[in-house]
């Protein structure tokens, strides 16, 4: 059974820096791209970050560019989101969700919550 | 960046009825074009992908169409448990999601 789990999540302080981590389980974690999606309280899906398999390639929505970076983990399974220079408007529930060629975004995560306030 | 619209933002149906929401690309996407379903405090679930194409275990009342700038999800005949808010997704290029269709009881 295919699993996604975050972690991470918690309140920070504007400006302050958070690790998020995304433990997979149940498939050939390596073999696919993966994203990160957030979702603001009340408000609707904001794609953050991309990364491909072997890390070959990088995306980032403008909104986090220069301040959040993707990684992952091929030995451990996980992928992560390095968010630095928080901002109030980080504040959401942020996805892990494992990407399929053609298919889209087929397996998610729970969602870890991330609150940036003073 | 790909801009996608959604269109109407909420819908206030009954039970049985046929429902239709509609997507719009700023620009073509060919068949690139996802259909989530969310339900609130749940994880977006996958219904339609390439366009048309029915997600494993998914009922077939949802269907898709449409290709390069105009796509439809339709719910053929709405039950109980398909009261949600919906989501189309283009993957043509760095992923963006239109901004939702809240499905209601009327």
């Amino acid at each position: 059974e295919v699993q996604l789990v975050e972690s991470g999540g918690g309140l920070v302080k504007p400006g302050g820096s958070l690790r998020l981590s995304c433990a997979a389980s149940g498939f050939t974690f390596s073999g696919y791209s993966m994203n990160w999606v957030r979702q603001a309280p009340g408000q609707g899906l904001e794609w953050v970050s991309s990364i491909s398999t072997s890390s070959t390639y990088k995306y980032y929505a403008d909104s986090v560019k220069g301040r959040f970076t993707i990684s992952r983990d091929d030995a451990k399974n996980s992928l992560y989101l390095q968010m630095n220079s928080l901002r109030a408007e980080d504040t959401a529930v942020y996805f892990c969700a494992r990407d399929s060629i053609g298919v889209g975004s087929d397996y998610w995560g729970q969602g870890t919550l991330v609150t940036v306030s003073s | 960046d790909i801009q996608m619209t959604q269109s109407p933002s909420s819908l206030s149906v009954s039970v049985g009825d046929r429902v239709t929401i509609t997507c719009r690309a700023s620009q073509s996407i060919s068949y690139y074009l996802n259909w989530y379903q969310q339900k609130p405090g749940k994880a977006p679930n996958l219904l339609i992908y390439a366009a048309s194409s029915l997600q494993s275990g998914v009922p077939s009342r949802f269907s898709g169409s449409g290709s390069g700038t105009d796509f439809t999800l339709t719910i053929s005949s709405l039950q109980a448990e398909d009261f949600a808010t919906y989501y189309c997704q283009q993957s043509y290029s760095t992923l963006t999601f239109g901004g939702g269709t809240k499905v209601e009881m009327k």
